[in-house]
């Protein structure tokens, strides 16, 4: 079946650095979301990609769609204490319905 | 507006039960989405109903089963519990258009003694 990697696995950072991660497949998606999860919650949005090339922004989040379909970057900046948590990437390429494959994500931890 | 919400939030069952968890989506959407998520498997999609009908279905077995009403409310059903069904329980809404967004509601979770 479908596969995600995500990478790294997860990593440490001082606050106020940069942040990339990355998520591959062997499959071409037609959609890609990133979402971010704190122990005990559900996972929340945080960035929705539709087309390949695509970059879209949220305050100082940013992804882009890969141009092969196949992989999709998420960036960022400044860190915060409260950025802290697991980051995943979702891939789906049904354009209707909500069967969407998921990485295995990223835990991400802020040193202050 | 309110966002998904799922009942109940915490539950312990004992192998050999079934167990019934329910989620009402954000107002609007017609699509809800079940993902079972565990420590050794991640988040792995159960099934969708949209407009009552189920749309897809993920690799699991027929223990788990669901369904949704006329007003999009939708409820998943877990027979003959086994240890390993303990998880947390995703349930997710959308428009079901084109171009869908997945959003998620806190999650229920089972823990099967």
């Amino acid at each position: 079946g479908q596969q995600l990697n995500q990478s790294p696995q997860s990593m440490f950072i001082q606050e106020g650095e940069d942040v990339s991660m990355n998520c591959t497949s062997s499959s071409i998606f037609n959609t890609w979301l990133w979402y971010k999860q704190d122990p005990g919650e559900g996972p929340v949005l945080l960035i929705a990609l539709y087309k390949a090339g695509e970059l879209t922004s949220n305050g100082r989040l940013t992804a882009q769609f890969g141009t092969t379909r196949k992989d999709s970057f998420l960036n960022i900046s400044a860190s915060i204490p409260s950025d802290v948590g697991i980051y995943f990437c979702a891939g789906q390429n049904d354009n209707y319905g909500q069967n969407f494959v998921f990485g295995p994500g990223t835990r991400l931890s802020v040193l202050p | 507006k309110a966002g998904v919400t799922q009942t109940p939030r915490y539950l312990i069952k004992t192998r050999g039960q079934q167990v019934t968890l329910s989620c009402s989506p954000i107002s609007g959407h017609r699509s809800v989405s079940w993902y079972q998520q565990t420590p050794g498997q991640g988040l792995q999609f159960l099934f969708e109903y949209f407009s009552e009908t189920q749309r897809n279905k993920g690799n699991f077995p027929g223990r788990f089963s669901g369904r949704q009403f006329s007003n999009s409310r939708s409820e998943m059903n877990v027979s003959t519990l086994e240890l390993g069904d303990s998880a947390l329980y995703l349930c997710a809404s959308s428009s079901g258009s084109t171009g869908n967004t997945i959003y998620f509601g806190e999650g229920s979770w089972l823990t099967v003694v």
